[in-house]
């Protein structure tokens, strides 16, 4: 079953403290990304990676970091920097070229201490 | 600066009646159009497409329509059903942005049996 994997689904945060976002492909597509969307908003892009070892800042990347060392996975780091971490992440994942159709993961939501 | 707006955050239909979920855009550079469904704690899933170049796109009981010149799109669900109850989110891509999109808000839909 080809799909996005997200973990963990519930991840709480403590004052100072890194927290990762797992984020795991097996649709072997090059494009990755992951959004985050607060209540009543719509989902805004921390950061992208269209292909291995390669990633970009989207709109909303300061407090956070990303890595992408492998095709299949881009873990999504969220620094003590980040002063408002409380929301809903969503990783995605797309092939090259097409139209922007995403396919999503199922979340995780984090939380503050 | 929202690029793409839904100014409509609930929406009430009853079952078997039409639905329509409306999307404003700022940006005459996007050339995709993308409606998202979400259901609560999970990732969107696509519903449907629309290029700029067109003005409508069917696909089963889901319609987008495109009108350019207002800068204006919307999704038309006929006849509605109690599980398209629903957050359904419009997103537009810049030209050969790859996955990069930017999401409206969202529009609750409640389709009432």
């Amino acid at each position: 079953d080809g799909g996005i994997t997200q973990s963990p689904k519930y991840l709480f945060r403590k004052e100072g403290q890194n927290v990762t976002l797992s984020c795991e492909q097996n649709l072997n597509h090059d494009a990755m990304y992951w959004y985050r969307q607060d209540p009543g908003q719509g989902l805004r892009l921390i950061y992208y990676s269209q292909i291995v070892n390669d990633f970009q800042k989207g709109d909303i990347a300061e407090g956070y970091s990303v890595s992408r060392e492998k095709k299949e996975s881009f873990p999504l780091t969220v620094t003590s920097a980040q002063k408002n971490p409380t929301a809903f992440y969503l990783c995605a994942s797309s092939s090259r070229g097409g139209f922007g159709k995403l396919f999503f993961g199922s979340g995780t939501q984090l939380s503050v201490l | 600066d929202q690029q793409v707006k839904q100014n409509s955050p609930s929406l009430s239909v009853q079952e078997g009646r039409i639905s329509i979920l409306n999307c404003d855009y700022t940006n005459s550079m996007f050339d995709y159009f993308l409606w998202y469904k979400k259901y609560p704690a999970e990732g969107p899933t696509f519903l449907i497409s629309i290029s700029s170049i067109k003005d409508k796109n069917e696909d089963g009981r889901f319609t987008v329509f495109l009108n350019k010149s207002a800068k204006h799109l919307s999704l038309h669900i006929v006849p509605s059903q109690p599980g398209d109850s629903a957050v359904y989110f419009c997103a537009a891509r810049g030209l050969n942005q790859g996955g990069k999109l930017i999401f409206g808000q969202g529009t609750e839909l409640s389709v009432k049996p």
